[in-house]
């Protein structure tokens, strides 16, 4: 059963334009999100994250904006760049303090120059 | 360099054979753990550690072990690896359960 779940397997935007990658969850107890980025041939990378008590966070190109009521968060960046291509993971904090991160199956995002 | 370190990078084994992949941080982390990708599931916890000598399960434990004996080494082990176990496996290390993870740069284990 995913919990956290990312429906677009793969998005594909041109250089300078704005990517949108979403992301839903199921489980309302998650209090923290975060979303990694995954070039091939190495770990993830934290890229940006959000409190539950929040509904929008930003950092340079990148924001994350959350709808609990919805239970969906997504992640804009702007503009978006060649180096922007990459896997991106969606993940939520599990309850307590096991550090436990349940990951969506990832985007694939390419950039066109 | 902050860094996550796994060894080896790249693995093929045959089933049966037992094998250990190493995973060292040198952040002074509390917390560490194990992650596990496979195709279309993203990266699903095989173990944690919060602690020193403090190892806990996380969603898919079957056929592995760990071990914390210090603060900066969180080895996985399968003592008898089958082909289901063939995947790419991460290590991760926080502060705490609480902050983000650092993850290392993958193991692909191949078990035929």
């Amino acid at each position: 059963d995913q919990q956290v779940k990312q429906n677009s397997p793969s998005l594909s935007v041109q250089e300078g334009r704005i990517s949108i990658l979403n992301c839903d969850y199921t489980n309302s107890m998650f209090d923290y999100f975060l979303w990694y980025k995954k070039y091939p041939a190495e770990g993830p990378t934290f890229l940006i994250s959000i409190s539950s008590i929040k509904d929008k966070n930003e950092d340079g190109r990148f924001t994350v904006f959350l709808n609990k009521s919805a239970k969906h968060l997504s992640l804009h960046i702007v503009p978006s760049q060649p180096g922007d291509s990459a896997v991106y993971f969606c993940a939520a904090r599990g309850s307590g303090n096991t550090g436990k991160l349940i990951f969506g199956q990832g985007t694939t995002l390419q950039v066109k120059p | 360099e902050a860094q996550v370190t796994q060894n080896p990078r790249y693995l093929i084994t045959v089933t049966g054979k037992k094998l250990t992949v190493t995973c060292s941080q040198n952040m002074n982390h509390e917390y560490m753990s194990w992650y596990r990708q496979d195709p279309g599931l993203g990266l699903r916890q095989i173990y944690y550690s919060m602690n020193v000598e403090v190892t806990d399960k996380g969603d898919v434990p079957e056929g592995y072990k760990v071990s914390r004996k210090e603060k900066r080494n969180f080895p996985l082990i399968l003592e008898s690896p089958s082909p289901n176990q063939t995947s790419l496996y991460f290590c991760a290390s926080s502060f705490t359960g609480y902050t983000e993870a650092f993850f290392g740069q993958g193991t692909r284990l191949t078990v035929v």
